[in-house]
């Protein structure tokens, strides 16, 4: 089946405490990228990557990294995670030149 | 700068009737624009698209009109389903970079 996956789906942690938020796809897509879900706001991307080893920032892309060692991966990094990083994140994909993304079911993280 | 824009948060409608969802953009670039649907505690999920080029793409109960002068773009659901009850958000894109979201319009189906 093709997917989207993401873990944790639920996290609350404290602020300060390093965290990864993994994601996978199993659809051989070049693209993939991050956002952020908050009220009144929709989706707002965070970093994207076209490719291997090719990453960069979104519109939001303050306190967060990011890595694409492997097509299928794309790992979302909170290096010293704050309040105002509670929010639902989903990762997505799809192939590069497309516009259809494909998401994961999201992560929903409380820092508090 | 929210370049794409759903000023309605919510929307109440009867089953079988017709669901219409707003969409409003400033970016004059934009080249294709995505409808996604997003039930609770699921990703959001692609429902329709339409090239700036056209100014309706069906798809079986879906329609989506685009009005380039008016910046605007809406979706019709026709006829509205309890099962269509979710968050609808609207999206825009430059030459499939750049992808902006609406804030979306959670949609309510009354049986």
């Amino acid at each position: 089946e093709a997917q989207v996956t993401q873990n944790p789906r639920y996290l609350i942690t404290v602020t300060g405490k390093k965290l990864t938020v993994t994601c996978s796809q199993n659809m051989n897509h070049e693209y993939m990228s991050w956002y952020r879900q908050d009220p009144g706001l929709g989706l707002r991307q965070i970093y994207y990557s076209m490719n291997v080893e090719v990453t960069d920032k979104g519109d939001v892309p303050e306190g967060y990294k990011v890595s694409r060692k492997e097509k299928r991966n794309f790992p979302l990094i909170l290096e010293s995670p704050s309040p105002n990083q509670t929010s639902l994140y989903f990762c997505a994909s799809r192939f590069l030149g497309g516009y259809e993304q494909y998401f994961g079911p999201g992560t929903r993280l409380t820092v508090t | 700068d929210q370049q794409v824009k759903q000023n309605s948060p919510s929307l109440s409608v009867q089953e079988g009737r017709i669901s219409i969802l707003n969409c409003d953009y400033t970016n004059s670039m934009f080249d294709y624009f995505l409808w996604y649907k997003k039930y609770p505690a699921e990703g959001p999920t692609f429902l329709i698209s339409i090239s700036s080029i056209k100014d309706k793409n069906e798809d079986g109960r879906f329609t989506v009109f685009l009005n380039k002068s008016a910046k605007h773009l809406s979706l019709h659901i026709v006829p509205s389903q309890p099962g269509d009850s979710a968050v609808y958000f609207c999206a825009a894109s430059v030459w499939a970079n750049d992808m902006r979201f609406g804030a979306g319009t959670r949609l309510t189906v009354k049986p």
